[in-house]
């Protein structure tokens, strides 16, 4: 069965401080892996990927893939309380098909 | 501004009554599907749809119903055949992309949250 996990499942850190998030996946059919973030309701897109190795960036917050060890970590540096939010861990595993997991739950303390 | 929309945000209903969630979406997308979101757990496929008058189940379908009469419009129906229904429900919507390509981000919806009492 695919499954997706993502640890640890909340975080409280405070402004300044610099996160790690996992995700870790078994699946049949790799195709990408996907990162979201959901402050409120709706969930919105961070990144896509595909290739091992190359890392992705926006701003503060940049992921990378290793799909020979399948997992993806999503790091913030300089946490703002803005960054608090749940993050979402996808794998696409066909066409329509993607995987979700649970989601890490993170929290900023000014 | 192009985006998806779901009303209403907060619905509550009587155990035994169906009730429609309405998802609207005006990006020109091909793709778009229902997810129901519950506390500790991944978001999970409730259906999905490619194309108009075309749609296909998810992982949960049972007790649920969509119909897809409009490109832009997927709304679902919780029927009373559902036995838990008290959820958090997303809609999104997504470009398709071909055979061996790999996957698309999906957009999604605010939305709608459902209580049944």
């Amino acid at each position: 069965e695919d499954k997706v996990v993502q640890s640890p499942l909340s975080l409280v850190v405070h402004e300044g401080d610099t996160v790690t998030l996992n995700c870790s996946y078994e699946v049949t059919n790799f195709r990408s892996l996907l990162w979201y973030k959901q402050e409120k309701k709706a969930p919105t897109f961070l990144f896509m990927l595909t290739s091992s190795g190359i890392e992705k960036k926006s701003g503060r917050l940049s992921s990378i893939l290793d799909k020979k060890e399948l997992f993806s970590i999503l790091n913030i540096t300089a946490t703002q309380t803005g960054d608090s939010a749940i993050y979402l861990c996808a794998v696409s595993v066909g066409t329509y098909k993607y995987i979700f997991g649970t989601g890490t739950r993170l929290k900023v303390l000014a | 501004d192009g985006g998806i929309t779901q009303s209403p945000k907060y619905l509550f209903r009587k155990e035994g009554q169906n009730v429609t969630l309405s998802c609207e979406q005006n990006l020109n997308h091909d793709a778009m599907y229902w997810y129901r979101q519950d506390p500790g757990q991944g978001l999970r496929l409730i259906y999905y749809s490619q194309i108009v008058n075309d749609f296909q189940k998810g992982d949960i379908a049972e007790g649920y119903s969509v119909s897809r009469e409009k490109k832009e419009s997927f709304p679902l129906t919780v029927t009373s055949a559902q036995k838990n229904p008290t959820a958090f429900y997303l809609c999104a919507s997504s470009i398709i992309s071909g055979r061996g390509a790999a996957g698309s981000e999906q957009y999604f919806g605010p939305g709608t949250r459902l209580t049944v009492t």
